[in-house]
């Protein structure tokens, strides 16, 4: 069965410097998808960010960049430039593309940007 | 595109009690999923269709839950019998299969068992 582990249950970071969310998993699938999604305070979960197993070059969206190692099975996720809106829960999901294709998350990473 | 719609937003009954939670899906998409958060942790899944078929469900889904999706469109979920281990929040997200790997969220419905 797969698993994944954030490791980091609150961080916080000042406004405009940057954080890294660290997020590991383990399976032994070789074909599958990573995700980054957030979920503010009271708000419905959004994607931040998605990654497929078989690419080696990491994914970027905008502030947001992922490290994936894949031997490691390790699945970062960093914001550069934080903004107060940043604050929020992010959870790292895993799916297996072979499968039914629901997500296994993360417990999650609380985030807060302090001004 | 109006995005993935939940009713009620939330929900309070007492113990014993049935209740049914509505997910309306992005309206092309396929596969629609539904999850349980509780306080603390993420989203667990629950079941998914693909169309109306019911294709999976987990063994989180006791006796007392079912699902449906009759015509391919909005599912409904129902939890008879409620019990205080059922306060959750109860999330629905939809996908294109297999054109699409991403599961877009509703806004979730949350429940209070009393």
């Amino acid at each position: 069965a797969q698993t994944v582990t954030q490791s980091q249950p609150e961080m916080s970071v000042q406004e405009a410097e940057t954080v890294t969310l660290s997020c590991t998993y383990d399976t032994s699938e070789s074909n599958y998808y990573l995700f980054w999604y957030k979920q503010p305070p009271s708000r419905q979960m959004i994607l931040v960010i998605r990654q497929e197993a078989y690419k080696q070059q990491n994914a970027t969206e905008n502030r947001f960049s992922v490290n994936f190692q894949k031997a490691a099975k390790s699945f970062s996720l960093k914001i550069s430039d934080s903004q107060l809106g940043d604050t929020a829960m992010y959870f790292c999901a895993f799916m297996n593309r072979g499968s039914q294709g629901n997500l296994i998350f993360g417990k999650g990473t609380k985030l807060s940007v302090k001004p | 595109d109006t995005g993935v719609s939940q009713n009620p937003r939330h929900k309070i009954t007492k113990r014993g009690q049935n209740v049914t939670f509505r997910c309306d899906p992005i309206s092309e998409h396929n596969r629609l999923y539904w999850y349980r958060q509780t306080l603390g942790q993420g989203p667990e899944f629950l079941t998914y269709f693909q169309n109306e078929a019911q294709l999976e469900k987990s063994r989180l889904l006791s006796d007392r839950f079912s699902a449906e999706r009759p015509k391919g469109s909005f599912s409904t979920l129902e939890i008879q019998r409620t019990e205080q281990g059922d306060s959750a929040m109860y999330l629905c997200a939809s996908s294109l299969y297999p054109r699409g790997e991403t599961q877009y969220f509703g806004p979730g419905t949350r429940l209070l068992v009393l």
